[in-house]
């Protein structure tokens, strides 16, 4: 199957400082990129949706300003979180879509835990 | 997306078959149906997906009813390394937008 990565796997910052994770696919190609936070014990909320060479759009309540969101390859996306605050510290997820004739899917990296202290 | 219910946990003996329910009484007819599963502390993974007829890969099978408002994950033979949250979920693939919208999932526990 698909192998998407996420680099790093975890991270301890700082507050105020800002902290860069990337996305990958491996094996393939991915015009849409998207990406999740999940906080304990709670399910994965979508942050935004990632599309190759534009601007990526994001979802209600979520602030493109504090969550810079980069994707100019078809490889790679990067999702910045800005000035991080400690209600900041989640579980960080990227998948890419995969699509073809039979299927339209994502698959999913391994996180990134973000801890801001 | 339409909304899947999903009971919150189950638990199933090692080796048995598990059959773990979604109801999408709301479904239309251009929703898929897919299934993730997430292991603790991991990223989401692709399991199964679905439209009308029923379907089977390596890692399960996907029971479709005939009025496709209700489906049924199966695991044939249940392991330890099964032992994860297991998320139903419609993807309209009319809409245009490719997105995934995870609602609480099934905690799927094994007993050795």
């Amino acid at each position: 199957g698909a192998v998407v990565s996420q680099h790093p796997s975890w991270v301890i910052c700082k507050s105020g400082t800002s902290v860069k994770i990337e996305c990958r696919s491996l094996d393939f190609q991915a015009t849409t990129m998207f990406w999740y936070r999940q906080f304990p014990k709670q399910s994965l909320m979508l942050m935004a949706t990632s599309n190759e060479g534009s601007k990526a759009t994001y979802e209600q309540g979520v602030e493109k300003d504090k969550f810079l969101i980069n994707h100019a390859s078809l490889t790679l996306s990067t999702l910045t979180v800005t000035s991080a605050h400690p209600e900041d510290s989640s579980f960080y997820i990227c998948s890419a879509r995969v699509s073809g004739r039979r299927t339209d899917t994502q698959y999913f990296g391994p996180g990134t835990r973000l801890t801001v202290l | 997306d339409a909304k899947t219910t999903q009971p919150n946990s189950m638990e199933s003996n090692e080796e048995e078959p598990v059959h773990l329910p979604c109801n999408h009484s709301t479904i239309s007819g251009t929703d898929y149906i897919h299934w993730y599963r997430q292991l603790p502390s991991q990223g989401p993974e692709y399991v199964i997906h679905g439209l009308t007829s029923n379907v089977n890969n390596r890692m399960a099978s996907l029971a479709i009813a005939e009025d496709r408002k209700s489906s049924t994950l199966i695991l044939h033979r249940a392991t330890l390394r099964d032992a994860a949250v297991y998320y139903c979920i419609l993807r309209d693939s009319g809409a245009g937008s490719y997105q995934l919208t995870f609602g609480k999932g099934t905690k799927l526990s094994v007993i050795p």
